[in-house]
C-alpha cells in the first residue's frame, strides 16, 4: 500500500519565478491538503482539495494556488517566488475532511 | 491567542522514563486532536488521533484529551533514545482546517 508521495524532493528556484509541486494521496484517500513549514516552526496549513475543489484556504497569499484532479493527486503552485517562500513543502492526504492526515515525504523548496 | 500552542522545549528525559509532553488550544478548535512525531528533516510522522475526552493508549504511547480545561497531553513510557524527536501537536478548527502548534523538541539520553 503506497503511503502518499511528492515529487521532487528538492527545488531550487530564482526570485519572481514560479514553481509547482506534485503531491499523489495514500490509496484510499481523497483529500489533499498542503502545509508550508518553515525551520524551527509547525507546519502552516495553506489550503485543502476535496472533489477537486478547493474547500478551506489559511492565511497565504493568492500567489499560491492549487488543483486536484480526478485521481486525487494534487498540484500546488506558487507564483512570483520571494525569499520568504523557502520551506519544506507538505502535502498530507486523509479519506475524509475531519479524519487523520498522513503526510508525504515533503519537497524542500530553496528560493534564491 | 494561537489556536495551538505548546511549550517549545527542549525536553530532556533519562531512557526509560516517562516523557510528558503537552498542548493548550483556543475555543476555536473543534474536538479532534492529533499527535505528530517528526525526526530532523523528515517529514511529520502520526503517533495517534484523540476524539473523546480521557485517555487513549497505543502500545507506550498514551494521549489524553481533557476538554474542560483544554489541553491535550501524550505520554511516552520507557523511552527510548529512538523517541527523541519534535513532537506536535495538532487540532482540528470548525471548518476542517488543521492547526499545528511549534512543537516540543523531546531528547532521550542514553
Amino acid at each position: 500500500d503506497a503511503g502518499v508521495t511528492q515529487s521532487p524532493t528538492h527545488l531550487i528556484k530564482t526570485r519572481g519565478q514560479q514553481v509547482t509541486l506534485r503531491c499523489s494521496p495514500k490509496s484510499g484517500h481523497d483529500t489533499v491538503s498542503w502545509y508550508q513549514q518553515a525551520l524551527g516552526q509547525g507546519p502552516q496549513f495553506i489550503f485543502q482539495y476535496y472533489e477537486e475543489e478547493e474547500r478551506q484556504r489559511g492565511n497565504f497569499p493568492d500567489r499560491f494556488s492549487g488543483h486536484q484532479f480526478p485521481n486525487y493527486s494534487s498540484e500546488l503552485n506558487v507564483n512570483a517566488l520571494l525569499l520568504g517562500d523557502s520551506a519544506l513543502y507538505l502535502c498530507a492526504s486523509s479519506w475524509d475532511r475531519a479524519r487523520e492526515q498522513y503526510f508525504g515525504p515533503g519537497t524542500r523548496l530553496t528560493v534564491t | 491567542q494561537k489556536e495551538v500552542e505548546q511549550n517549545s522545549g527542549p525536553l530532556s528525559v533519562p531512557e526509560g522514563a516517562i516523557a510528558s509532553l503537552n498542548c493548550t488550544y483556543s475555543d476555536r478548535v473543534s474536538q479532534s486532536f492529533f499527535w505528530y512525531r517528526q525526526y530532523s528533516g523528515k517529514s511529520p510522522e502520526l503517533i495517534m488521533s484523540i476524539y473523546s475526552n480521557g485517555d487513549k493508549e497505543d502500545g507506550r504511547f498514551t494521549a489524553q484529551l481533557n476538554k474542560a480545561s483544554q489541553y491535550v497531553s501524550l505520554l511516552i513510557r520507557d523511552s527510548q533514545p529512538s523517541d527523541s524527536a519534535t513532537y506536535l501537536c495538532a487540532g482540528l478548527m470548525d471548518n476542517n482546517d488543521m492547526r499545528f502548534g511549534a512543537g516540543t523538541r523531546l531528547t532521550v539520553k542514553p
